[in-house]
């Protein structure tokens, strides 16, 4: 299968962690998206690369967020002392970026801070 | 500011019988437009888009929407609802190939 992957699917951390997301998009999408999901709501918009370029980071990424692409192929979400509010799916998602272009996504990562 | 409102949290349907999820955008330009569906620990899958063109759109899985410029709403429809079909369904709305603006998601129950 070359569907979008992430990893892990699920992590438990204790609030003050940090933690890291991986994705991993389809081979030949240059655009890479980040979501999160709370209980209850759709997916929110994080932030998104073209290639290794970050183009746009919505304000719901504080400053304890941070996301990498460095070789334009997986990308990764760090969060830096975690806490209880940030417990939720982060979705990943990718396209070619070219114009109506669907977004693929991931299966997402369960976040879970005690 | 782009929105999505899907009026209905939870609707509850029998197996067989017709379905209608709303959605109403905010879109100060011609929207693009989407229908996803997540089931439980899966991805989002999209059932369908609409960016010009005819407003039906046949989408994957039998389902179809409708977008109606005056009333500003795209609609998901399907005829008959398998049990299969229990999941949650997101409307979004795109501009271009930038960041989707979800709805809060409406799920859907089936009954035997």
């Amino acid at each position: 299968d070359t569907g979008v992957s992430q990893d892990p699917r699920h992590k438990i951390t204790k609030r003050g962690q940090n933690v890291t997301f991986r994705c991993d998009p389809i081979s030949e999408h240059n655009r890479l998206y980040w979501y999160r999901q709370t209980l209850g709501q759709g997916p929110e918009f994080l932030t998104y690369f073209q290639n290794e370029a970050q183009l746009e980071k919505s304000r719901l990424l504080s400053d304890r967020f941070s996301a990498e692409r460095p070789k334009g192929s997986f990308s990764t979400l760090e969060i830096q002392r975690t806490e209880q509010g940030d417990s939720a799916m982060y979705l990943c998602a990718s396209n070619t970026g070219s114009t109506y272009n669907e977004q693929f996504f991931g299966p997402g990562t369960r976040l879970t801070v005690l | 500011a782009q929105s999505v409102t899907q009026p209905d949290i939870h609707i509850t349907v029998s197996e067989g019988a017709s379905l209608e999820l709303r959605c109403n955008y905010s879109y100060g330009a011609t929207p693009y437009l989407f229908w996803y569906v997540q089931s439980p620990g899966q991805g989002l899958q999209l059932l369908l888009k609409y960016f010009s063109g005819d407003t039906l759109v046949q989408g994957i899985k039998g389902f179809e929407a409708e977008f109606k410029r005056s009333q500003s709403s795209f609609n998901l429809r399907k005829p008959s609802v398998h049990w299969s079909d229990a999941a949650e369904y997101f409307c979004a709305v795109g501009e271009r190939d930038d960041k989707i603006i979800f709805g809060k998601g409406t799920r859907l129950h089936i009954l035997p």
